[in-house]
């Protein structure tokens, strides 16, 4: 069972250069969401789907575009990348039908320079 | 305010310690409480999560929930350097399409 597969584990970027995070989940979770993680800022949502076909806007949105074509996975895309995307990302998913938490993803750490 | 308080650390005991990590809030809403491990360059992952108020043990770790004071507890017994993490607390309002709020989480180090 691998759970939440997020691709690539690290990247650089030039500024203005755009990029899609991958992820995907083999859970049957209908739940999943992109988080960033700066020191001292704690994890801050940036997007979040509650199913295929829905996406919705977290705390952070801006620079960041979803889709959810599919249950199973839920790409995030930097438009233009700028220095303040330099982050580690984390994707997460959880069911509405089972225990509360979510599994989350190994990370992508982005460096934009 | 924050909706999710908590103390960043770091936090340095030395093993065998009991250690006692905690998070207020201020959303009467919350109805489960959990709490998340994450080690070094990994992703967070739920250690112990509680409905509503209460206690719950699980090994050598257990969860406190006082509803009345807003206030959430991780109690480590017999620490070990292999619990050395960060420990974030989440909660969720159970009618908030599973979002989570998080607190930053607190640094923990278990010296030998």
């Amino acid at each position: 069972n691998a759970g939440v597969t997020q691709t690539p584990k690290f990247q650089v970027l030039k500024t203005g250069q755009s990029m899609t995070l991958q992820c995907a989940q083999d859970m049957n979770h209908e739940y999943m969401s992109w988080y960033r993680q700066d020191p001292g800022m704690g994890l801050r949502l940036i997007h979040y789907s509650v199913g295929a076909g829905i996406t919705d806007q977290g705390e952070v949105p801006n620079g960041y575009n979803v889709s959810r074509s599919t249950t199973e996975d839920f790409p995030l895309r930097l438009l233009s990348a700028a220095p303040s995307q330099t982050s580690v990302y984390f994707c997460a998913s959880s069911s509405y039908g089972r225990l509360p938490g979510y599994t989350f993803g190994s990370g992508t750490r982005l460096t934009v320079v | 305010q924050k909706e999710v308080e908590q103390d960043p650390g770091p936090l340095s005991v030395p093993e065998g310690a009991i250690v006692s990590l905690n998070c207020t809030y201020s959303n009467s809403a919350f109805q489960y409480f959990m709490w998340y491990r994450q080690y070094s360059r990994k992703g967070p992952e739920l250690l112990m999560y509680t409905y509503s108020s209460g206690n719950k043990e699980d090994g050598r770790f257990t969860a406190q929930v006082d509803k009345s004071s807003k206030y959430i507890s991780l109690f480590i017994r017999d620490s070990q350097p292999s619990d050395s993490a960060t420990y974030l607390c989440a909660m969720e309002d159970a009618g908030n399409n599973r979002k989570l709020i998080w607190g930053l989480g607190t640094s923990l180090a278990v010296n030998p």
